[in-house]
């Protein structure tokens, strides 16, 4: 079955530092790419997203690249912040037959921690 | 526009009794998804509601419910607690037709419930 595999926590890195989250997966069809933040009590929130191969999506500094031939979906960003401290989720998502929408399939989760 | 809103936001229960969690869509989509996220772990798929009807369901047991109203507004109901129901319960929406697969889900905060 469809399946996320991502790497586990926790990550501790200093202000400014890159980070690297990797993303693997396991789908049938072509699957949407997502990652997801998760702060501290709170729902999760979309961060960025792509839906076909060699797309990729950003938001606010982070990047992540959909690559079919190594299924992978790799999160980085280049200068972490002290707020960027939270829980990611990497997730596919793939339409059914019929064209109804599938429901998302997530990680784990990787808790990043940034020190100042 | 508003977000996807659920209530209560904390519950403690006992082993045995039921339970109901409410959901408010995000204006305008009219699926709602409903997810288990355990402690430490990634949202677990339960079922999506779509036309007042259950259109997809994850690996849970028949206990678990679910409603959806003309408004898109949505219930999830959980009969016969077992402590290891106690998690974080997210509502997600979305608009049909692959539109999600496409932009993600739209998440609430979560009700947080403990089976005591």
């Amino acid at each position: 079955g469809d399946s996320v595999t991502q790497m586990e926590g926790p990550v501790t890195l200093s202000e400014e530092a890159f980070l690297t989250i990797n993303c693997t997966y396991t789908a049938t069809g072509y699957p949407s790419l997502f990652w997801y933040v998760q702060y501290p009590g709170e729902g999760l929130q979309l961060l960025l997203k792509a839906t076909k191969a060699d797309d990729k999506g950003s938001n606010k500094g982070f990047e992540a690249t959909y690559r079919k031939e190594t299924t992978s979906f790799h999160l980085e960003k280049g200068s972490v912040q002290v707020s960027d401290s939270a829980v990611y989720f990497c997730a596919l998502s793939v339409v059914n037959y019929g064209g109804s929408q599938g429901n998302l399939i997530f990680g784990k989760g990787t808790k990043l921690s940034v020190k100042p | 526009e508003t977000g996807v809103t659920q209530s209560p936001t904390h519950l403690i229960k006992t082993r045995g009794q039921q339970v109901t969690l409410r959901c408010s869509s995000q204006s305008g989509h009219n699926t709602v998804s409903w997810y288990q996220q355990a402690l430490g772990q990634g949202p677990q798929f339960i079922f999506q509601y779509y036309r007042e009807e259950e259109n997809g369901r994850g690996n849970f047991p028949p206990r678990f419910s679910g409603l959806q109203f003309p408004n898109y507004s949505s219930e999830l109901n959980v009969n016969a607690l077992e402590l290891d129901d106690s998690a974080l319960y997210l509502c997600a929406s979305s608009l049909a037709g692959g539109w999600a697969k496409i932009n993600g889900y739209t998440f609430g905060s979560g009700t947080r419930l403990t089976v005591v």
